[in-house]
């Protein structure tokens, strides 16, 4: 069974600084995917990054990069120089390799103050 | 850009009454996934379908709740008999066939269906 876990129901940080998410999860599978999205008040589901479980060197899109520790299970998503568009609800999920499933995590809002 | 579409994006509907979901999948996908937001919770999988099969159907309420993805046409979720604890938002997201690719073949969202029972 594959499960996921967010432990951080809220968090603040303050515009320009960064701001690191928490996420582990469990897996039997030794092929999986590692993905985070973003969900702004407006409510659409907005895809991040991704992190393969082969994959060596951590993932990095623009502001956001994945801090991937395999022997930990955990994929925190670090957001670096944190903007006020970047409040918003952020959901880490895991995959099967083929994508035939995703899991996600409860969630965690991140409030930016000016 | 044609995503995934879902409509309605925002559907009241009574008790007792039905409800029903539409998603129609980006181009090319024909991996559809439902899942259900509840206020304040995250996301959980409801269901994934391919044309005209059910895959896992294992986050689906036993009862009144269904889904199809027809060979031609959207996928639809069916709630029967509504009530108010189905209130909630509904996520439709669809992938490309099983091949890995740069983006990790992830599955891309569309922006949900708001459904209140009243």
């Amino acid at each position: 069974a594959q499960k996921i876990t967010q432990t951080q129901p809220g968090m603040f940080v303050q515009e320009k600084e960064a701001v690191t998410l928490d996420c582990t999860y469990d897996t039997s599978d030794q092929s999986y995917g590692l993905f985070w999205y973003k969900q702004p008040s407006s409510g659409e589901m907005i895809f991040l990054i991704y992190q393969g479980s082969y994959d060596e060197q951590n993932a990095t899109e623009g502001r956001y990069s994945l801090n991937f520790q395999k022997a930990r299970k955990s994929a925190n998503l670090v957001i670096s120089a944190s903007q006020l568009g970047d409040s918003a609800m952020y959901f880490c999920a895991l995959g099967k390799y083929n994508n035939n499933d995703m899991r996600f995590g409860a969630g965690t809002r991140l409030t930016v103050k000016p | 850009n044609a995503g995934v579409m879902q409509n309605p994006r925002h559907l009241v509907r009574r008790r007792g009454q039905e409800a029903r979901l539409r998603c129609s999948p980006m181009k090319g996908h024909s991996h559809v996934y439902w899942y259900r937001q509840l206020p304040e919770e995250g996301l959980k999988f409801m269901v994934y379908l391919q044309k005209e099969n059910i895959i896992d159907e294992s986050g689906m309420p036993k009862e009144r709740f269904s889904a199809e993805f027809p060979k031609e046409g959207p996928s639809i979720l069916r709630i029967q008999q509504v009530v108010r604890g189905d209130s909630a938002a509904y996520f439709c997201a669809s992938s490309p066939r099983g091949q890995p690719n740069r983006s990790g073949n992830t599955i891309y969202f569309g922006e949900g269906s708001w459904l209140t029972v009243v």
